[in-house]
């Protein structure tokens, strides 16, 4: 079974741009979450998406945002992109059975640098 | 909420020597806790997972993690490492069981091995 994708792995942006990420989970997954790495603030949380819905969303302005397609597949964007936007995106993904903890499944990550 | 602290950025061993991970936690419900590693310019990769089964948890790659409710404490451990160790390992832990979950992760411990 294929792993979570994510396109493009790298980008480069300038500061003001707009950014689409992408990401495609594993066959049967419906849940996707976005997380956002950075050297300073770790691993943070962006937003979950379930049945093309938003579910969960963490503290980032409303310059992140997302959606989600009929077939799971799920993209992020962000606008005005500021300098600390620099970071690797990590999708996830999760079957979401319910009553079970479902375990996340990691993407590659996209790594954007804003200039 | 819950909250994850590793302590320490940086663990070095000796190759074939005993690898110990600190993680603690915080929560107010039983948690659900996950060890993840990060190789360079990859994503993360799940070693494995606590979910009340079990307190011993083994994962892949030889490491195992002990929950201990009295120390709020779930460290990794592996008996012997190997060279192909050296990476990242984070921990983290579940914002809630099964649906609408994001995980919350700690800061990180890169381990070295040395030859």
């Amino acid at each position: 079974k294929a792993g979570v994708t994510q396109t493009p792995r790298y980008l480069i942006k300038t500061r003001g741009q707009q950014v689409t990420l992408s990401c495609s989970p594993i066959s049967g997954h419906r849940s996707v979450s976005w997380y956002q790495q950075t050297p300073g603030q770790g691993l943070q949380f962006l937003f979950e998406y379930f049945s093309e819905t938003q579910r969960n969303k963490g503290n980032f302005p409303g310059r992140f945002s997302g959606r989600q397609f009929s077939n799971s597949r799920s993209e992020m964007n962000v606008s005005t992109l500021e300098l600390g936007d620099s970071a690797l995106y990590l999708c996830a993904s999760s079957f979401n059975m319910a009553g079970d903890q479902e375990t996340q499944y990691f993407g590659p990550g996209t790594r954007l640098l804003v200039l | 909420a819950q909250s994850v602290t590793q302590l320490g950025s940086h663990v070095s061993v000796s190759e074939g020597a005993l690898v110990l991970l600190r993680c603690n936690y915080s929560s107010s419900v039983p948690p659900y806790l996950f060890w993840y590693v990060q190789y360079p310019n990859q994503g993360l990769q799940l070693l494995l997972k606590y979910t009340s089964a079990a307190t011993l948890v083994k994962g892949i790659n030889g490491f195992e993690a002990e929950f201990k409710k009295s120390e709020t404490s779930f460290h990794l451990t592996k008996p012997s490492a190997h060279m192909r160790d050296a990476a990242e390992y984070f921990c983290a832990v579940s914002d809630s069981p099964g649906a609408n979950s994001k995980l919350t992760f700690g800061k990180g411990i890169t381990l070295s091995v040395r030859p």
